[in-house]
């Protein structure tokens, strides 16, 4: 079974940067890609990225593009999303979702328990 | 981007009821639309992907239906642990898009 752990809370100042970690465990292959969506508080869920755990490729929503940057780490199965220039509207729960998409599809099959990101001074 | 807008806001049904959530997307998904159900203080679960298919685990009591551009997520007779606010999702096209939102309340 498929598990997706993700770092604690944070809270940063405005126009500091934060890196979530997502560690994944129970793939057998790195056919897979992990996404990251956020939801500010009382909001809906936005997409923020993704990035592939086989070739690194990324791709990143307009409104975060310049500001963010995920990386994986193949020799721990763990991924991470940077975001900076932070701003008072970046404070949400950040979560990462994984998908198979050799084996299934690019729908988000797991999800990691979410990161609280808080931006205030 | 494609937009994907999904009706009602808010749904309020009693319990033992159907309810019907739909989601809509500006342009051709065909099938590739995922739901997902949010309770309070949880992380998102599938429930339905490639418009029809039941994730594991799910009870047959929620189906989904549709293709192109207008989406359904039917939940017959609903259990108190249905109640919740339920997300669309397409996959067809980078940036990945989901709906507002609907929230299913006990009526």
């Amino acid at each position: 079974q498929v598990q997706l752990v993700q770092s604690g809370p944070e809270v940063k100042n405005p126009g500091a940067s934060v890196k979530v970690s997502c560690k994944a465990s129970g793939y057998t292959s790195n056919t897979y890609g992990i996404s990251w969506v956020r939801q500010a508080p009382g909001q809906g869920l936005e997409w923020v990225g993704w990035i592939s755990a086989y070739n690194r490729n990324t791709n990143s929503a307009q409104k975060v593009q310049g500001r963010v940057t995920m990386t994986t780490d193949t020799s721990t199965n763990t991924a991470y999303m940077e975001l900076g220039s932070l701003r008072s509207d970046d404070t949400a729960v950040y979560y990462c979702a994984s998908f198979d998409y050799a084996s299934s599809g690019y729908y988000y099959t797991y999800w990691g328990q979410g990161t609280l990101v808080t931006v205030s001074s | 981007e494609i937009v994907m807008t999904q009706s009602p806001a808010t749904l309020s049904v009693s319990p033992g009821e159907r309810a019907t959530l739909s989601c809509r997307a500006s342009q051709n998904i065909y099938n590739n639309l995922a739901w997902y159900q949010e309770r309070p203080g949880q992380a998102p679960r599938l429930v339905i992907y490639d418009a029809s298919t039941r994730a594991t685990g799910l009870p047959a009591r929620f189906s989904g239906s549709g293709s192109g551009t207008e989406f359904t997520l039917t939940i017959s007779s609903l259990q108190s642990e249905d109640f919740a606010v339920y997300y669309c999702h397409q996959y067809n096209n980078w940036p990945h898009t989901f709906g507002q939102g609907t929230k299913l309340e006990i009526k």
